[in-house]
This record gives structure tokens, C-alpha cells and sequence, in this order.
């Protein structure tokens, strides 16, 4: 079956830089679009980025554009979002979500807590 | 940005009653609508693609209606396994944007 599994969060200073990967398995993980979206703690869900299938088409919310990028390697089924110039209001959990025909997101990781904070 | 607008905020309810859950979206989305389950702890679940359609292992009591700017997701007949926060998605447009959600409890 489909799995994906988030890693990298941590608690890093506001200004700061940190690299979450997503790791993809029981799909043809080239043949997939790909989501990123985060949810604060006790709050409601927030889509931050896209990537097409084959790496090349990017879409992103405007509170992350110019900060955070998406990227993806398809030799080794993993997803990355880098996040720069992190701000509180980026502490959320961050999911990766399979994407489903650009309308919807059919798999979903169990997600990796990132905390921004001095 | 498409905003989507939830309603209720919180339903309250009994198992083995019907529940109807609201999506409004602040302009046109065609059928580009989905609904997503989450319970605490655990990451949302999609129920819903393309208004009406169910995705992969959802039970028949969950069903969608809607196109352009009202959407509803109707439980027909409540498990206790359902009660948890809903959520509509849109990609009528670019940024995919999400409701605030609906919190289904139980009565």
C-alpha cells in the first residue's frame, strides 16, 4: 500500500533554515504530483506547495513563495521542502499528500512537527 | 484566492442521525471540490474527490453534492467512528485553499 513517511522537523531560531524529506514507497512515485501542507497545532490545514511529476512545474502559497522549495528526486522516491528565513508562524506539522489528478489529495504522510522558536 | 467558508463551525449530533456538513466557496470551483476527515492525532483522510465522487474504502453513508459555489457532505447515518473535524478543499484555482473546518461531536 501507499506510504509516506515525513522526517526533518526540529526546533530551529527564527531566520533559520531547515530541510524536511518525504519518503515514498508502494507507488510509481514518478508518475505522481506532489503536496505539501501544514497544520499549527489546534488549528486548520494549510496547502504550501506543489510539484509536478516530473519536477518541473512548482506552485506555491504566497506566506512561503521565495522562502520555501520544493523539490524532488525520483531515483530515490523522496520528496523535499527547503524552508529559509523561517518565521514562527511557520510551527506547524508539515504533510506530504499525494496528489490526485491536480483536484485532491488521496495519500497522506503522518506528518513531522517543525517549531520555530528562540 | 478562492476563500471557502464552512458551516457549521461545530455540529452536534447523535450516532444514527444524518448529518449535513456546508462548503461555500467565495467564487466558482466547478467540481473541483474535496472533503477530508481527520481525527486527533492522525493526518486528514480524503472521503470526497470531485464533489461527488467517493474515494478508495469509504463507506456509502458518506456522499457529496454540489458544483460552482455550494457544496454539502452528507453522513446518512452516523457511526461513533465518524465524529471528527471536516474540511473542504478546492482547486477551482490556484493556491488550493482549504475550509476552516466543521467539528462533528458527538451529542
Amino acid at each position: 500500500q501507499v506510504q509516506l513517511v515525513e522526517s526533518g522537523g526540529d526546533v530551529v531560531q527564527p531566520g533559520r533554515s531547515l530541510s524536511l524529506s518525504c519518503a515514498a514507497s508502494g507507488l510509481s512515485f514518478r508518475d505522481a504530483g506532489m503536496h505539501w501542507v501544514r497544520q499549527a497545532p489546534g488549528k486548520g490545514l494549510e496547502w504550501v506547495a506543489f510539484i509536478s511529476s516530473g519536477g518541473s512545474v512548482q506552485y506555491y502559497a504566497d506566506y512561503v513563495r521565495g522562502r520555501f522549495t520544493v523539490s524532488r528526486d525520483n531515483s530515490k522516491n523522496t520528496l523535499q521542502l527547503q524552508m529559509d528565513s523561517l518565521r514562527a508562524e511557520d510551527t506547524a506539522f508539515y504533510y506530504c499528500a499525494k496528489d490526485k489528478w491536480v483536484r485532491s489529495l488521496d495519500y497522506w504522510g503522518q506528518g513531522t512537527l517543525v517549531t520555530v522558536s528562540s | 484566492e478562492i476563500v471557502l467558508t464552512q458551516s457549521p463551525a461545530t455540529l452536534s449530533l447523535s450516532p444514527g442521525e444524518r448529518a449535513t456538513l456546508s462548503c461555500r466557496a467565495s467564487q466558482s470551483v466547478s467540481s473541483y471540490l474535496a472533503w477530508y476527515q481527520q481525527k486527533p492525532g492522525q493526518a486528514p483522510r480524503l472521503l470526497i474527490y470531485d464533489a461527488s465522487r467517493r474515494a478508495t474504502d469509504i463507506p456509502a453513508r458518506f456522499s457529496g453534492s454540489g458544483s460552482g459555489t455550494d457544496f454539502t457532505l452528507t453522513i446518512s447515518s452516523l457511526d461513533p467512528e465518524d465524529f471528527a473535524v471536516y474540511y473542504c478543499q478546492q482547486r477551482g484555482n490556484w493556491p488550493i485553499t482549504f475550509g476552516q473546518g466543521t467539528r462533528l461531536e458527538i451529542k
